[in-house]
């Protein structure tokens, strides 16, 4: 059964933190691993990984994916009050069917 | 402009109407998904379309149906909805021609009430 484990569920920061999200990850014809950022509306796209051992970065964000562990991290460094919000992992499986299995999420709240 | 647009936005219903919830998108893309997300679930695929003429089963597809109008348009409808069916329901594309890319793009979401 194809299935995506987010940890922590929660997690709670100041301001200037940084912190580390988990994603691990079981599904069929892996074809990517994708992180989407859902603040009190529709999930916004962040990165996709393909490839194991790149890091992807954006500004204060990265992430790598390792295809052999099956995991994936979302790393953000100086963490800002803007980034409060459920990140979601989703790894795309399925070869041509071009589907998205997601995680339940990590709920982040940076506090002033 | 919005690429994906829902309507509507919110709705509160009775216990057996029949609802619909649609999906218009000016993206361009062939693939059309909806989902449901609940609390503590995370997001769960119902039906997704690939064109016109493909209509796939997603992991909860019961209770619930589909019309791919066009490329543009893609409706979910619950035919006698139950408060189970309560959640945020959430229309989501992506484009065949990017290959390898599993990217989806999110509507805004409508959130619906079934009393």
């Amino acid at each position: 059964e194809d299935k995506v484990v987010q940890s922590p569920l929660s997690l709670v920061v100041h301001e200037g933190d940084t912190v580390t999200l988990n994603c691990s990850y079981e599904v069929t014809n892996f074809r990517s691993l994708l992180w989407y950022k859902q603040e009190k509306k529709a999930p916004t796209f962040l990165f996709m990984l393909t490839s194991s051992g790149i890091e992807k970065k954006s500004g204060r964000l990265s992430s790598i994916l390792d295809k052999k562990e099956l995991f994936s991290i979302l790393n953000i460094t100086a963490t800002q009050t803007g980034d409060s919000a459920v990140y979601l992992c989703a790894p795309g499986y399925g070869g041509a069917t071009n589907k998205l299995i997601f995680g339940t999420g990590t709920l982040l709240a940076v506090q002033p | 402009d919005a690429d994906v647009t829902q309507t509507p936005r919110n709705r509160i219903t009775k216990t057996g109407k029949r609802i619909m919830l649609e999906c218009s998108q000016t993206k361009g893309h062939d693939r059309m998904y909806w989902y449901r997300q609940d609390p503590g679930l995370g997001l769960r695929l119902i039906y997704y379309s690939f064109d016109v003429k493909d209509i796939n089963k997603g992991e909860i597809s019961d209770g619930y149906s589909v019309s791919r109008q066009a490329q543009a348009k893609f409706s979910l409808s619950l035919e006698s909805a139950i408060p189970n069916q309560t959640a945020l329901y959430f229309c989501a594309t992506s484009d065949v021609t990017s290959g390898i890319r599993n990217e989806q793009f999110f509507g805004p979401g409508t959130r619906l009430t079934v009393l």
